[in-house]
């Protein structure tokens, strides 16, 4: 596709259960970019993949939280025993290099932990 | 480590009056600065960015951004606001693009 593409959009689960959130970058874009948007809140970042350097993870706010970039392309954002404070709209942005400047957002997973 | 502050987090103006909203960085070296935008049930979008030279940047929909260094800032201003304007701001800086907690905008009619 033309954008960056994530699903699902919306996720209700279990406190407990696991998710994954799936983002599909611009083909071609080097740097994704993951982060969380609470109600009110501004951009969390949680973490960054650049070509194939290992990611900055600083972000990540538990060990619950983990992500992958397989290939360069796709990238899985897994949140592991949910809990309530998880609810959130998860974002993620590509970006052609790390240096551009000019992310390219998703619509977001909106994830309600119950 | 870097940061991005956004001191104030509700802004109201009436439309057509001015608009400055602040932003103001913590980082180790001359940083990158972006101003993003994200208007009611829409994604972000990038207005403008800093990277050197002038300091004073042009963006998107009549907005500008002056980068100063002594001060640390990188404020976005706009001349005469638009009722469709309204929306959250939120600065960056850095590589890694760092966020600030955003600006909330209320035009007055």
């Amino acid at each position: 596709g033309a954008g960056v593409s994530q699903s699902p959009s919306n996720k209700v689960t279990e406190k407990g259960k696991d998710v994954e959130l799936r983002c599909d970058p611009i083909s071609g874009h080097t740097a994704l970019y993951w982060y969380r948007q609470s109600l009110g809140q501004g951009l969390e970042f949680l973490i960054y993949f650049q070509g194939n350097s290992a990611p900055d993870k600083s972000g990540l706010p538990s060990d619950r939280f983990s992500a992958e970039r397989t290939g360069g392309s796709v990238s899985t954002l897994t949140i592991q025993r949910t809990q309530q404070e998880d609810s959130a709209v998860y974002l993620c942005a590509s970006s052609f290099s790390q240096n551009t400047g000019e992310l390219f957002f998703g619509e977001g997973s909106r994830l309600t932990v119950l | 480590a870097q940061s991005v502050t956004q001191p104030d987090i509700h802004i109201t103006v009436s439309e057509g009056a001015s608009l400055e909203l602040r932003c103001n960085y913590s980082y180790g070296a001359t940083p990158y600065l972006f101003w993003y935008v994200q208007s009611p049930g829409q994604g972000l979008q990038l207005l403008l960015k800093y990277f050197s030279g002038d300091t004073l940047v042009q963006g998107i929909k009549g907005f500008e951004a002056e980068f100063k260094r002594s001060q640390s800032s990188f404020n976005l201003r706009k001349p005469s606001v638009h009722w469709s304007d309204a929306a959250e701001y939120f600065c960056a800086v850095g590589a890694d693009m760092r966020f600030g907690a955003g600006t909330r905008l209320t035009v007055k009619p």
